[in-house]
């Protein structure tokens, strides 16, 4: 079972109009809440990566949140232009402290589609 | 500054032939990774190299061998391919990963491999 659970699956939205995409995980121990965009053909590029401290995170026209305690993740998409479209990706990351290596959980990701 | 570079961007494969994807970074990041993307699912870590030197696997190793070359080039091999591996395939670089440390991961444009 995905441990990263993202919605809604996709979403089609007009230019100039605002969004909210979710993030649900159950990933323990958690260390941090990771956001990418990825564009058609393209891999991903890093927006927002909040630890378990941080509520609220932004970059540019993107504000991620994060709560811990409901282990919920938001990311919301202000103004969107036609270069927002794109899949946006939730990765939450466990790393347990006697392991050099840390593991990312990916989620399938939410497509949206900004229209003139 | 290129980042992550994979070659190539395209490859069809026979069930049963073989294959290396290239990748290299320019950011002299210590950690290299190799994921897969399949529709409908979030990216699956095949491959990990915390370092130089070092390659553990992640969570779909069966069916792939990776070689760390130096410090700046992973490269994942493809021995006996088969149509279950028909994916898009991602390399990534960041500076280390580990407890504590959330280091963002930078992505390679990605090689889209058909398997028939």
């Amino acid at each position: 079972k995905n441990q990263v659970e993202q919605s809604p699956q996709s979403l089609i939205i007009l230019e100039g109009k605002n969004c909210t995409l979710q993030c649900n995980y159950t990933v323990s121990p958690f260390s941090n809440l990771r956001w990418y965009k990825q564009d058609t053909g393209r891999g991903p590029v890093s927006l927002t990566i909040m630890t378990f401290s941080e509520n609220t995170k932004s970059n540019g026209r993107y504000t991620a949140t994060l709560d811990a305690d409901t282990k919920q993740s938001s990311l919301h998409i202000t103004a969107s232009q036609l270069s927002d479209s794109a899949s946006y990706i939730c990765v939450a990351a466990s790393f347990m402290t006697t392991d050099s290596w840390g593991k990312l959980q990916f989620g399938a990701g939410t497509q949206v589609v900004v229209t003139p | 500054n290129a980042g992550v570079t994979q070659t190539p961007k395209f490859q069809v494969l026979k069930t049963g032939q073989s294959m290396t994807l290239q990748c290299a970074q320019d950011m002299n990041h210590n950690s290299m990774y190799w994921y897969r993307q399949d529709p409908g699912m979030g990216l699956r870590l095949i491959y990990y190299s915390a370092s130089e030197g070092t390659t553990d696997k992640g969570e779909v190793p069966n069916g792939y061998n990776v070689s760390r070359l130096n410090k700046r080039e992973f490269s994942l091999r493809l021995e006996s391919a088969a149509p279950s591996q028909t994916s898009v395939y991602f390399c990534a670089s960041s500076e280390r990963e580990g407890a504590q440390d959330h280091y963002e991961q930078y992505f390679g444009p990605g090689t889209r491999l058909t398997v028939t």
